[in-house]
């Protein structure tokens, strides 16, 4: 299997800019994640699908960010207005079966200038 | 509410052992995971334990003490690769069953 995919690896953009981050899941994982990165707050839980439904996005920032999966094999993550202070490393990650460990797609690595 | 603490920082020397500790506070534990992020590159699973115990793979151990909110990563034999952060996760009923993240553990290996 090809692990989780994410495009793109590296995105530099403007403020104001829209941002689309995407991800393939693992096939047959029924789970799909978005984290973000930064040092300052860890891994931090944005939105989580199971079965294509989103079942919680507490941890989306506010409405500039919105995430959709319209397929079992397709997630996106979208910015819009992007702001410097999105800047950070996102990452998909997607699980299923078993003790349902994640399994971590590379991240793309946003910066917002 | 929810917690997790683990040291922010350690240094060991190669081909020693090293035990990374992990401490939480839950509601409704379901399970710990141990994972293991090195520097610009993704998280990957290293452990899982759900009853106490020792766990054991390879040169890495995980431990787990419900009671006491309680888990330890013991890597032996460390090599140089080893040199990453280490991050411990609870599952709980109370966040619908997905993963509370501690801030991980920055482990450096000295020659």
């Amino acid at each position: 299997d090809a692990g989780v995919i994410q495009s793109p690896r590296h995105e530099v953009t403007e403020m104001g800019q829209e941002v689309t981050l995407r991800c393939k899941p693992i096939s047959g994982h029924d789970y799909l994640f978005w984290y973000r990165q930064t040092m300052m707050r860890g891994l931090e839980l944005l939105i989580y699908f199971n079965n294509n439904v989103p079942i919680d996005d507490s941890g989306m920032p506010e409405d500039r960010f919105s995430a959709k999966m319209p397929n079992a094999s397709f997630s996106t993550l979208k910015i819009q207005p992007s702001e410097p202070r999105d800047s950070a490393v996102y990452f998909c990650a997607s699980s299923g079966q078993g003790i349902y460990e994640q399994y971590f797609g590379p991240g793309t690595r946003l910066t917002v200038t | 509410g929810q917690n997790i603490d683990q040291p922010t920082e350690m240094t060991a020397t190669e081909g020693a052992i090293v035990q990374i500790n992990c401490t939480y506070q839950t509601s409704g534990f379901n399970g710990l995971f141990w994972y293991q992020q090195h520097a610009g590159e993704a998280p990957t699973f290293l452990s899982y334990n759900v009853l106490d115990g020792l766990e054991e793979k390879g040169r890495f151990s995980s431990f787990l003490s419900r009671s006491k909110g309680y888990s330890y990563l013991l890597l032996k034999e460390l090599q140089m690769k080893d040199s990453a952060s280490y991050l411990c996760a609870v599952r709980e009923r109370a966040s619908n069953y997905q993963l509370i993240w501690g801030a991980g553990t920055k482990l450096i290996i000295k020659p």
